[in-house]
């Protein structure tokens, strides 16, 4: 049983680079989120998506983008790769809309930009 | 804005010793509240989730505790065991609606020593 799974796992990339970060859930959830989680700062909400082709700002949105294109995937990128931007990112994905149900949390991909 | 802490930010115990975390939010007028666990190098486990109606939560030796009014959160951990070392995490959930939107403490480090 899968659950969530984030990839890539680790990567390294120099200022100015994009990439994009891939979340895929099995579970049939509804709503996904992408978190970043920095040392003495806790996890901090990026985006979110309450359903397929929806997404919504969290408390730190800048520097990113999201798309929810299929229900089981929700991609992350940075189009112009920064320094702060530096972290561990979580995707994690709900199945109730009243949140009576936890959140389920991947791995995380630890990025690194130089 | 609602902010949540984790007192202390570390905790050793010997083997054995129940564990008793703390976890505060300034806004009471909360959905839930979220315990997790994080391991080193991995993403969050849900370890209870309190309804606001509720004052505690039960999962064998895990014990939860909500008090609304006075925004405040206990983890009992009973029997404390070297496999309990992990990093423990409370989020809360301002309401039900647009998705599981968490504000995350910034965790409580803990060691049980054998």
């Amino acid at each position: 049983n899968a659950g969530v799974t984030q990839t890539p796992k680790f990567r390294v990339l120099k200022t100015g680079q994009s990439m994009t970060l891939l979340c895929a859930q099995d579970m049939n959830h509804e709503y996904m989120y992408w978190y970043r989680q920095d040392p003495g700062m806790g996890l901090r909400l990026i985006h979110y998506s309450v359903g397929e082709g929806t997404t919504a700002k969290g408390e730190v949105p800048d520097g990113y983008n999201v798309s929810r294109l299929k229900k089981q995937n929700f991609l992350l990128g940075l189009e112009s790769a920064a320094p702060s931007q530096t972290s561990v990112y979580f995707c994690a994905s709900s199945y109730s809309a009243t949140g009576r149900q936890p959140q389920h949390f991947g791995d995380g991909t630890r990025l690194s930009i130089l | 804005k609602q902010e949540v802490t984790q007192i202390p930010a570390a905790l050793s115990v010997p083997e054995g010793e129940n564990l008793v975390l703390n976890c505060s939010f300034t806004d009471s007028a909360i959905y839930n509240l979220q315990w997790f666990r994080q391991d080193p190098g991995k993403g969050l486990t849900s370890l209870l989730l309190i309804q606001s109606s509720q004052r505690e939560q039960t999962s064998g030796r895990l014990n939860a505790s909500l008090d609304k009014s006075s925004g405040r959160s206990t983890l009992y951990i009973a029997a404390s065991q070297p496999g309990d070392s992990a990093t423990y995490l409370c989020a809360v959930n301002p309401n039900g609606a647009a998705g599981n939107k968490l504000t995350f403490g910034g965790g409580t480090r803990v060691l049980v020593k054998p």
